[in-house]
């Protein structure tokens, strides 16, 4: 099973709301990311989690606010968002080792109003 | 700076064709590289990957090609179908669990 799944699918919200997307995967992985994709553009890492705990953040707003739960779950807390970042908001799973495969899961297609 | 470029933004193909797709990288330490296939409204699909120490690989109808003299990166599709229609990346590991995407080059499979 290489299945990455995310939850919901599609997400309209205000600016003044708070929204989370939710990630999960049952590939034994212990490595889980969050990465962000406008249109037409490649997807940019936002937050790897490695065994639970948060090992990378690339200057990404507070706005966002990663948590794993436990190692199948991934999930990102929303707040305040401002209309640019309406993105797709892609989660993917990994051993964590260097140079291991990454697997993504659909994403979230997400509109800030 | 280092990054991952593609040349082309799209490439055009007839069904039965073959296809390359290249990618250009600037940082001559990156030892992984991968190649991954996302179609409208999905999320990437890993397709092939090769680390430096090799030149090429090969999978089910794909080849990776990698040459480390030119930094310079591409993948074959033989017998191109209408289903290989998507926007192809290419990624190189840029350090521990870090990708970093090339802009993606749209591929479009005519009948």
């Amino acid at each position: 099973d290489t299945e990455v799944t995310q939850t919901p699918k599609h997400l309209v919200m205000g600016m003044t709301n708070k929204k989370s997307l939710k990630c999960e995967q049952h590939m034994g992985h212990r490595a889980m990311y969050w990465y962000k994709q406008k249109a037409k553009k490649p997807p940019e890492l936002m937050f790897v989690y490695s065994y639970e705990k948060l090992s990378i953040n690339e200057s990404v707003p507070s706005r966002f606010s990663p948590e794993c739960p436990n190692s199948s779950l991934l999930n990102l807390h929303l707040h305040a968002l401002q209309p640019e970042d309406s993105a797709l908001y892609l989660c993917a799973s990994s051993q964590v080792s260097r140079d291991e495969t990454q697997y993504f899961g659909p994403g979230t297609r997400l509109l800030v109003l | 700076g280092e990054s991952v470029g593609l040349h082309l933004p799209t490439l055009s193909v007839q069904e039965g064709d073959n296809s390359i797709i290249n990618c250009a990288y600037s940082n001559s330490a990156s030892d992984y590289f991968i190649w991954y296939k996302q179609e409208s409204g999905k999320g990437p699909q890993f397709i092939i990957d090769i680390r430096s120490n090799m030149d090429k690989r090969q999978g089910q109808r794909v080849t990776v090609l990698l040459n480390k003299t030119v930094k310079h990166l591409s993948l074959q599709i033989a017998a191109t179908q209408p289903g290989d229609s998507a926007v192809y990346f290419c990624a190189e590991a840029k350090g521990f669990q870090k990708l970093v995407f090339g802009t993606g080059t749209r591929l479009l499979v005519s009948p």
